[in-house]
C-alpha cells in the first residue's frame, strides 16, 4: 500500500489559515487522495477528497500537487473546534490505511 | 439514518473472558470495515467486508480475533479468549461504493473495550 507522511503536529491561531501537508510520493495513478479528521473521543469524519484537481468544499480545500506526489488540506479560517488529529489517506478501493496523523492544536 | 451504530459503548471484562462487539452499518452502504485503536498502534484496520463477504482480513492479529457479516444490516467482531492487550477503542465504519471515487467512510462511535 503507498504510505502518506505528515508532520505530527502543527499549531495555529483561531480565525488564521492553516495548511495541513501530505507526502505521498509512491501514490499511484488510481489513488484518491482522502482527509479525515478525528475529534476528542471520537470517531474519524470525512473531510474531503480528491484525485488530480483542487477541490473545495463547505469543510476546506484540498490543493492537489501537479505530479500528485503531494497534497495540502487548507482550513481557510481555523476555529477552536478545528482542532483534532487530520489523517491523509489514498484508497481506490474499499481499504484505506490511516497513519499517524498530524494534531492540530488551535489557540484562541 | 441514526449513522452507524455500535453496541456497547464501553465493555470492561476479565482476561479469558468471550468480547463480542456489535455493529449496525448505514442502511444501502456495501462495505463495511473494523478498526482498532490503541496510543501505541495508532487506528488500524483489522477486516473489511464488501457485500457481506469478507474481503481482506490481514490485519487481524491473530487466531482470537474473528468478524462475522450474517447480513448486510449487521456485524459482529468477537475475541475468545480476551487478553489485556486487547484494550482498545474498537471502530465500525461503513461506506457505499461511488463512482466518483468517494469513499467517504461513515464512522461508528465506537467501543471501549477494558479487558483487565
Amino acid at each position: 500500500d503507498a504510505k502518506t507522511t505528515q508532520p505530527n503536529s502543527m499549531e495555529s491561531n483561531e480565525e488564521e489559515p492553516v495548511h495541513l501537508p501530505c507526502n505521498h510520493s509512491t501514490i499511484s495513478g488510481t489513488d484518491y487522495i482522502h482527509w479525515y479528521r478525528q475529534l476528542p473521543s471520537q470517531g474519524p469524519e470525512y473531510v474531503i477528497h480528491g484525485l488530480t484537481s483542487n477541490v473545495n468544499n463547505r469543510m476546506a480545500s484540498l490543493a492537489i500537487a501537479e505530479d500528485r506526489k503531494s497534497s495540502t488540506l487548507i482550513l481557510h479560517r481555523a476555529t477552536l473546534r478545528d482542532a483534532a488529529v487530520y489523517y491523509c489517506i489514498l484508497g481506490n478501493a474499499g481499504k484505506s490505511t490511516f497513519g499517524d496523523g498530524t494534531t492540530l492544536t488551535v489557540k484562541p | 439514518d441514526a449513522g452507524v451504530i455500535q453496541s456497547p459503548r464501553h465493555e470492561v471484562t476479565e482476561m479469558g473472558q468471550e468480547v463480542t462487539l456489535r455493529c449496525k452499518p448505514i442502511s444501502g452502504h456495501d462495505y463495511l470495515f473494523w478498526y482498532r485503536q490503541t496510543m501505541m498502534r495508532g487506528l488500524e484496520l483489522l477486516i473489511y467486508f464488501n457485500n457481506n463477504v469478507p474481503i481482506d482480513d490481514s490485519g487481524m492479529p491473530e487466531d482470537r480475533f474473528s468478524a462475522k457479516m450474517p447480513n448486510a444490516s449487521f456485524s459482529t467482531l468477537k475475541i475468545q479468549p480476551s487478553e489485556p492487550r486487547d484494550s482498545a477503542v474498537y471502530f465500525c465504519a461503513s461506506s457505499h461504493t461511488s463512482g466518483s471515487g468517494k469513499r467517504e467512510q461513515f464512522f461508528g462511535p465506537g467501543t471501549r473495550l477494558t479487558v483487565l
